[in-house]
């Protein structure tokens, strides 16, 4: 079964500051695929940025980009230029890419306050 | 952009009565899923669904739960006889198979009184 870690229950970062968000992960495949979701007070899932794990370029969308390492079994979220709105729970989840239709398997979560 | 819709945004129901959640998914996207979330907790995968039957179901989804696609829209959560522990927020997903991502919609918040 596979496992997903995140360690820092609670981060905060200056307004316009970058921050990272750790995740680590464990698994016996080698085919899957690595998710970050934001939870903002609304309690919507918003995905936030996708890696495939066949893919050594890091995935980037915007201000967010991931740092993924595979042998270590790491992927962490890096929010540049951080605004006000990035203010939410962060989620690593995990997918595994052999069976069609695979469940997301998530952290617990980290809490990220962006402070003005 | 194509969302995923659930109704209600908030359902309050007594213990031991039977409820059912709703869910619109993207209209092109063939695989469907429930997960929930306890206050203060991860979020939990429950079941997935596809071309009309459960393909994948937790430990969680036990005899209480049931999942259907009544008509070409819908999906829905059934929970029978309710406990107090089934409170939380249940998100209902969707996505064009894998590796796409799944779409989540907004929740429902189920209160178990």
């Amino acid at each position: 079964a596979q496992t997903v870690t995140q360690s820092q229950p609670e981060m905060s970062v200056q307004e316009a500051e970058t921050v990272t968000l750790s995740c680590t992960y464990d698994t016996s495949e080698n085919n899957y695929y690595l998710f970050w979701y934001k939870q903002p007070p609304s309690r919507q899932m918003i995905l936030v940025i996708r890696q495939e794990a066949y893919k050594q370029q890091n995935a980037t969308e915007n201000r967010f980009s991931v740092n993924f390492q595979k042998a270590a079994k790491s992927f962490s979220l890096k929010i540049s230029d951080s605004q006000l709105g990035d203010t939410a729970m962060y989620f690593c989840a995990f997918m595994n890419g052999k069976t069609s239709g695979s469940r997301l398997t998530f952290g617990e979560g980290t809490q990220l306050t962006v402070n003005p | 952009e194509p969302e995923v819709t659930q109704t209600p945004s908030h359902q309050v129901t007594q213990m031991g009565q039977e409820v059912i959640l709703r869910c619109v998914p993207i209209s092109n996207h063939l695989y469907f899923y429930w997960y929930r979330q306890i206050l203060g907790q991860k979020v939990e995968f429950l079941v997935s669904f596809y071309n009309n039957e459960i393909s994948e179901k937790s430990e969680i989804f036990d005899d209480q739960f049931s999942v259907e696609r009544p008509d070409g829209s819908n999906f829905t959560l059934k929970i029978r006889s309710t406990k107090l522990e089934d409170s939380a927020m249940y998100f209902c997903a969707s996505s064009a198979g894998t590796p796409q991502p799944q779409h989540f919609g907004d929740g429902t918040r189920l209160s178990i009184l």
